[in-house]
């Protein structure tokens, strides 16, 4: 049972590339959640999903596309990548909604220069 | 507008005393604190919760007090040890709206042998 697993831990991109974020897990949860954490800042939500085919936006969610075409998966898509979006991205789940324990995977460390 | 304050950046404390992280919070239809802890390089875990029916919680070192009237949890662990050296977020959750969770900016626990 590996959790939350996210790829790639680190990435360096140039202002304007593209890229995509991965994140699976494995306990079948039904929620699951993209937040990004800026040094010295709290978790800031950017996207989450009830269940499969259903995503909404978050706190912060401009510059960034998702999808979750399975229970499995849920992609971050970074667009015309930009040095604000320089921080560290973390996918959780849970098995519904707040009031349950959220697991979160390593994160991934994105830098935009 | 930080909804849920962790007005305390940083905490240092000795190994084997209690220590007391502070959490307030702004939006009285909250109904639902958690704590996760937050290694380097890790994704957070979560801790410990509590309703807002109750006024306390315990599993194990770890207790959360609330005090609704004043808008205010926070978690003692007692005794304290290295290992709880960490990063400490709070995070409140509204009723509805898919049960986001709000959470703070994170409280750096430092337990000194």
């Amino acid at each position: 049972n590996a959790g939350v697993t996210q790829t790639p831990k680190f990435r360096i991109l140039k202002i304007g590339q593209s890229m995509t974020l991965q994140c699976t897990q494995d306990m079948n949860h039904n929620y699951m959640y993209w937040y990004r954490q800026d040094p010295g800042m709290g978790l800031k939500l950017i996207y989450y999903s009830v269940g499969a085919g259903i995503t909404d936006k978050g706190e912060v969610p401009n510059g960034y596309n998702v999808s979750r075409s399975t229970t499995e998966d849920f992609p971050l898509r970074l667009e015309l990548a930009a040095p604000s979006q320089t921080s560290v991205y973390f996918c959780a789940s849970s098995l519904a909604g707040g009031i349950n324990e959220q697991f979160f995977g390593p994160g991934t460390r994105l830098t935009v220069l | 507008d930080q909804q849920v304050k962790q007005n305390s950046p940083s905490l240092s404390v000795q190994e084997g005393r209690i220590s007391i992280l502070n959490c307030d919070y702004t939006n009285s239809m909250f109904d639902y604190f958690l704590w996760y802890k937050k290694y380097p390089a890790e994704g957070p875990t979560f801790l410990i919760s509590i309703s807002s029916i109750k006024d306390k919680n315990e599993d194990g070192r770890f207790t959360v007090f609330l005090n609704k009237s004043a808008k205010h949890l926070s978690l003692h662990i007692v005794p304290s040890q290295p290992g709880d050296s960490a990063v400490y977020f709070c995070a409140a959750s509204v009723p509805g709206n898919n049960r986001k969770l709000i959470w703070g900016l994170g409280t750096s626990l430092a337990v000194n042998p």
